[in-house]
């Protein structure tokens, strides 16, 4: 089973470059979720889905865009990357109805902006 | 304001000891813990987790014991093995920001098992 998958693993931008992260899952999940992991902080959410069609902020959602046109893509923009971007992205999915199930996580992208 | 707290960074333990991860929280809303593991270049996974009408939930060398009126909980694992040389990350569901949908994380403690 693939699970999460998310494209690229790597990526180094210039300040004002723009890209999209991707992120895939092949569970039918509902919930899709962005994380971005900095030394220190822990995972912080960033935004999150609980369908198709539908998106929300989470906590730290300033210079990111996303949306849900299918249930199992979810992509990740930074319309001008800024070098307070540099993190590690994890995308992860759970089922629906309950805030108790567990995620799924992605192995993550690594973006430097330089 | 954190809502999950971790306060060790990191904790070295011996190889067949017991690892004790400490999590403290603030929202006594939360009703429901997850404990999360991650290597190294690899996202985290599932490890455990319990609900608030319970004090101990365990699964094998891993068990999680919660104390509702400290708002605090543990990870414990024994005997420690080196494959258990990770980041442990405590979480909890419900307002991961502004409302958001998600689980809200501890900053994570870093478990290095010595041979």
């Amino acid at each position: 089973n693939a699970g999460v998958t998310q494209t690229p693993k790597f990526q180094v931008l210039k300040t004002g470059q723009s890209m999209t992260l991707q992120c895939a899952q092949d569970m039918n999940h509902e919930y899709m979720s962005w994380y971005r992991q900095d030394p220190g902080m822990g995972l912080r959410l960033i935004h999150y889905s609980v369908g198709a069609g539908i998106t929300d902020q989470g906590e730290v959602p300033n210079g990111y865009n996303v949306s849900r046109s299918t249930t199992e893509d979810f992509p990740l923009r930074l319309l001008s990357a800024a070098p307070s971007q540099t993190s590690v992205y994890f995308c992860a999915s759970r089922a629906s109805g309950t805030l108790t199930g567990e995620l799924f996580f992605g192995e993550g992208s690594r973006l430097t902006v330089l | 304001d954190q809502q999950v707290k971790q306060n060790s960074p990191s904790l070295s333990v011996q190889e067949g000891r017991i690892s004790i991860l400490n999590c403290d929280y603030t929202n006594s809303m939360f009703d429901y813990f997850l404990w999360y593991k991650k290597y190294p270049a690899e996202g985290p996974t599932f490890l455990i987790s319990i609900s608030s009408i319970k004090d101990k939930n365990e699964d094998g060398r891993f068990t999680v014991f919660l104390n509702k009126s400290a708002k605090h909980l543990s990870l414990h694992i024994v005997p420690s093995q080196p494959g258990d040389s990770a980041v442990y990350f405590c979480a909890a569901p419900g307002d991961s920001g502004g409302g958001a949908d998600g689980l809200t994380f501890g900053k994570g403690t870093h478990l290095i098992i010595q041979p």
